[in-house]
């Protein structure tokens, strides 16, 4: 069985400084994709930063960026130049390639960015 | 483009009651994936539905079940509802499983059982 695990359960940094998220993950496949999610407090699940596990490159995305370390089982989020808006929980999640598309999540991290 | 859309937004049920929850897939999306949410955790995944079949499922009680129409659309419902199902239900949709797996999801349905 795959799990994601996030070890800052919160964050709060100032705005326009950096902030990395950790997480780790656990699985014995080789195949399978990494997600990063935000949900702010309107609930709505918004994905922010995904990457294929084949992939040795980092996916960046604008301000958002990762550090995988696939030997490792590592998946940290890099948020720069952190806005207001950036404020909320962020969840690191699991996909295999086969079989149910289920994503697994970690317990999230809630970021609080502050003026 | 319309997105994914939940109905309805808050719920209220009694312990023993059964609920019925609605999501409406993204245009062009035939796979609908349902989470639940209990506060302050992660979403854990209860089931997924392809072309209108069961393509998937969580650790969750038979009393947990679901339906795809035709048009993608899909149902959650859960019977003889516990304190423990009070929680967010999240739907999301995605592509055939395998194509680019991204799954959109909906605002959620608040769920709280007395």
């Amino acid at each position: 069985a795959q799990t994601v695990t996030q070890s800052q359960p919160e964050m709060s940094v100032q705005e326009a400084e950096t902030v990395t998220l950790s997480c780790t993950y656990d699985t014995s496949e080789n195949n399978y994709y990494l997600f990063w999610y935000k949900q702010p407090p309107s609930r709505q699940m918004i994905l922010v930063i995904r990457q294929e596990a084949y992939k040795q490159q980092n996916a960046t995305e604008n301000r958002f960026s990762v550090n995988f370390q696939k030997a490792a089982k590592s998946f940290s989020l890099k948020i720069s130049d952190s806005q207001l808006g950036d404020t909320a929980m962020y969840f690191c999640a699991f996909l295999l390639i086969q079989g149910a598309q289920k994503l697994v999540f970690g317990q999230g991290t809630r970021l609080t960015i502050n003026p | 483009e319309t997105g994914v859309t939940q109905s309805p937004t808050h719920l209220i049920k009694t312990r023993g009651q059964q609920v019925t929850l609605r999501c409406s897939s993204q245009s062009g999306h035939n796979t609908v994936s349902w989470y639940q949410q209990a506060l302050g955790q992660g979403p854990q995944f209860i089931f997924q539905y392809y072309r209108e079949e069961e393509n998937g499922r969580g650790n969750f009680p038979p009393r947990f079940s679901g339906l795809q129409f035709p048009n993608y659309s899909s149902e959650l419902n859960v019977n003889a509802l516990e304190l423990d199902d009070s929680a967010l239900y999240l739907c999301a949709s995605s592509l055939a499983p395998g194509q680019h797996n991204e799954q959109f999801f909906g605002p959620g349905t608040r769920l709280t059982v007395l």
